[in-house]
């Protein structure tokens, strides 16, 4: 299996609900990413898990809160969202950890917040 | 800040011809360094990795790093209406602004 999937593929939500994104990999990667890509803009990173414990904190809002659960997973959940964080969130996964290694991304859940 | 520029584009090359798509970044220290393709409404697709100077080549694709003018660049040959997309250089994790090109039939 080479691919990193995403759950849902679309999700809107209202200010005041709480919701996960999930993502999985079986690649037997050690390394998994959260970014945020707004349209016409390139993906920005949010946070990295290595092996199975945050590394990387981006100064994301506490609002977001990452998850990993095992190597093969990762979720992000949300929590009283503002309309400005409508955005595809997108899943990536690398063999190690990061700055060096390739990525390989997930198709993307596309957020709306009412 | 590790910043990573490319140039802005948007860039349109007839079919068949080269497009050449380049990036500058900031940190010394990078070693590593990638091109996504990002169709539209789409996901990134990782489609060349360069860890030395000089150049690597895959099919069409041939990436270019120098690392002393901190550059690396992408060029494709015998263009496609299909390669038609956003292209995107990342060092450590940061994207540049990505580069749109559109391939003329």
């Amino acid at each position: 299996d080479t691919e990193v999937t995403q759950t849902p593929k679309h999700l809107v939500m209202g200010m005041t609900n709480k919701k996960s994104l999930k993502c999985e990999q079986h690649m037997g990667h050690r390394a998994m990413y959260w970014y945020k890509q707004k349209a016409k803009k390139p993906p920005e990173l949010m946070f990295v898990y290595s092996y199975e414990k945050l590394s990387i904190n981006e100064s994301v809002p506490s609002r977001f809160s990452p998850e990993c659960p095992n190597s093969s997973l990762l979720n992000l959940h949300l929590h009283a969202l503002q309309p400005e964080d409508s955005a595809l969130y997108l899943c990536a996964s690398s063999q190690v950890d990061g700055a060096d290694d390739e990525q390989f991304f997930g198709p993307g859940t596309r957020l709306t917040v009412l | 800040q590790k910043e990573v520029e490319q140039n802005s584009g948007p860039l349109s090359v007839p079919e068949g011809a080269i497009a050449s798509l380049n990036c500058t970044y900031s940190d010394r220290v990078s070693q590593s360094f990638f091109w996504y393709r990002q169709y539209s409404g789409k996901s990134p697709e990782l489609i060349m990795s360069i860890y030395s100077n000089g150049d690597k080549e895959d099919g069409r694709f041939t990436a270019q790093l120098n690392k002393a003018s901190q550059y690396v660049s992408l060029l494709i040959r015998d263009s496609q209406p299909s390669d038609s997309a956003t292209y995107l250089c990342a060092v450590f994790m940061r994207f540049g602004a990505g580069t749109r090109l559109t391939v003329k039939p």
